[in-house]
């Protein structure tokens, strides 16, 4: 059972172009995490987000919680092939331990 | 400063083989994951650590898998006897508590023949 749904799994676009990935769920979690792994390494921590209604921006990256803290999303402007990953969202339950999306592979085409 | 060391990289070997992977934390940090990554089912958490004792291990598939953390530095992670199906990239990771941000090594891959 995958408590942790993330969308799209896989999206391949071109250099310039925006995107959004999906993080959802039925469970209220007390924060959520975004990673990326890129091959032959582990992921990286992006960012935390802890409020509903949370939005945080990194550079071209804009991460958001949902209100009831069930889902979050992940927005790229202007993609660049430097942004090519497997992106994860990891949601922390009440004692503090991860449950973990199983990932969309984006692929940025120059 | 140095991040979370694994080792092997990568391994091969057939299957019956007792296998090894190791783990050296980031110094001061007292919660240690193991990981298995596959395809199929993504990132899966083994087993954690917390001040060298483990904590949840229900995510320990068999009992052909063990792992011990006999101090703060050094984690291992055993599967006797291996099989094909133990075929993955096992990951570690430490935090510097079970509520902060976890750092990843680098995995093992390892191929069981």
């Amino acid at each position: 059972t995958q408590l942790l749904e993330q969308s799209p799994q896989f999206l391949s676009i071109q250099e310039g172009e925006n995107l959004t990935v999906y993080c959802n769920s039925s469970s209220v979690f007390s924060s959520l995490q975004w990673y990326r792994q890129e091959p032959g390494e582990g992921p990286v921590l992006l960012v935390t987000v802890v409020t509903g209604g949370e939005v945080k921006k990194l550079k071209r990256l804009t991460f958001q919680f949902g209100d009831a803290r069930k889902d979050s999303s992940l927005h790229i402007t202007a993609a660049q092939p430097g942004d090519t990953g497997l992106y994860l969202c990891a949601g922390a339950r009440s004692n503090y331990q991860l449950i973990w999306g199983a990932g969309t592979k984006l692929i940025i085409k120059p | 400063d140095a991040g979370v060391i694994q080792s092997p990289r990568h391994e091969v070997t057939e299957m019956g083989q007792e296998v090894t992977l190791r783990c050296k934390p980031i110094s001061g940090h007292n919660s240690l994951f193991w990981y298995r990554q596959t395809m199929m089912r993504g990132l899966e958490l083994l087993i954690y650590f917390n001040n060298n004792v483990p904590i949840d291990d229900s995510g320990m598939p068999e009992d052909r898998f063990s792992a011990k953390m006999p101090n703060a530095s050094f984690s291992t992670l055993k599967i006797q006897p291996s099989e094909p199906r133990d075929s993955a990239v096992y990951f570690c990771a430490s935090s510097q508590d079970i509520r902060q941000p976890q750092h990843f090594g680098d995995g093992t891959r390892l191929s069981i023949l």
